[in-house]
């Protein structure tokens, strides 16, 4: 778990601004997801990377975008076009995309629109 | 996809008492079914999983089945403890590795 940084911890958005957030891996993982989790509802899909330069959309991607240039990096703009993006964002990744491993967790950023 | 519902939603025990959380499954291809913690505001942590060949596993006070002709999965906690309050997610993935995550359930422990 220690091994994924998220960054930064707390953003705000003004209307019409994009806003990245970063997500760093340190345990050579191929695998990495984003989160979504509003309060007091489960976690919901947006995009996933099985392998460097490659990615997927989820099943709530519209309004946001992402990249895998590096394996250990895996960030996640939240665009204008995203609502309602007042949430606490959840990075993840896991060893490996295809065997079943566990799925480790970032501690997390908090998004909130102003 | 895969779609996973979780009871109940809230679940209030006496310490000392057992609690049980329930998921059912949709796709019969899912084989790993893990289970998270989450504390107020901090990140799901891994606390048990299972897999598809397995009906059962345990680990100190938590135990996780399984049956797969039903497709359904449960946690059970045994001799609950103050610290057990938490939101407990069940999730389920496809041979893609691409997990659902069940709604959660929000457990209380009263001392």
């Amino acid at each position: 778990d220690g091994g994924i940084t998220q960054s930064p911890k707390y953003l705000f958005r003004k209307e019409g601004q994009n806003v990245t957030l970063s997500c760093e891996q340190n345990l050579n993982h191929d695998a990495m997801y984003w989160y979504r989790q509003d309060p007091g509802q489960g976690l919901r899909l947006i995009y996933y990377s099985q392998i460097v330069n490659d990615f997927q959309k989820g099943d709530i991607a519209e309004g946001y975008s992402v990249s895998r240039e590096k394996k250990e990096s895996f960030p996640l703009t939240v665009t204008s076009a995203q609502k309602n993006p007042t949430a606490f964002y959840l990075c993840a990744s896991c060893s490996s995309y295809y065997s079943g491993n566990t799925i480790y967790f970032g501690e997390g950023s908090w998004l909130t629109v102003v | 996809g895969e779609n996973v519902e979780q009871h109940p939603s809230t679940l209030s025990v006496q310490e000392g008492d057992s609690a049980v959380i329930k998921c059912t499954y949709s796709d019969s291809a899912s084989n790993y079914f893990p289970w998270y913690k989450q504390e107020l505001g901090k990140r799901p942590q891994l606390i048990i999983d299972i897999r598809s060949n397995v009906g059962e596993k345990k680990d100190q006070r938590i135990a996780v089945t399984l049956n797969k002709t039903a497709k359904h999965f449960s946690l059970h906690i045994t001799e609950t403890q103050p610290e057990d309050s938490a939101v407990y997610f069940c999730a389920a993935n496809t041979g893609d590795y691409k997990l659902s995550f069940g709604a959660g359930t929000t457990v209380t422990v009263r001392a």
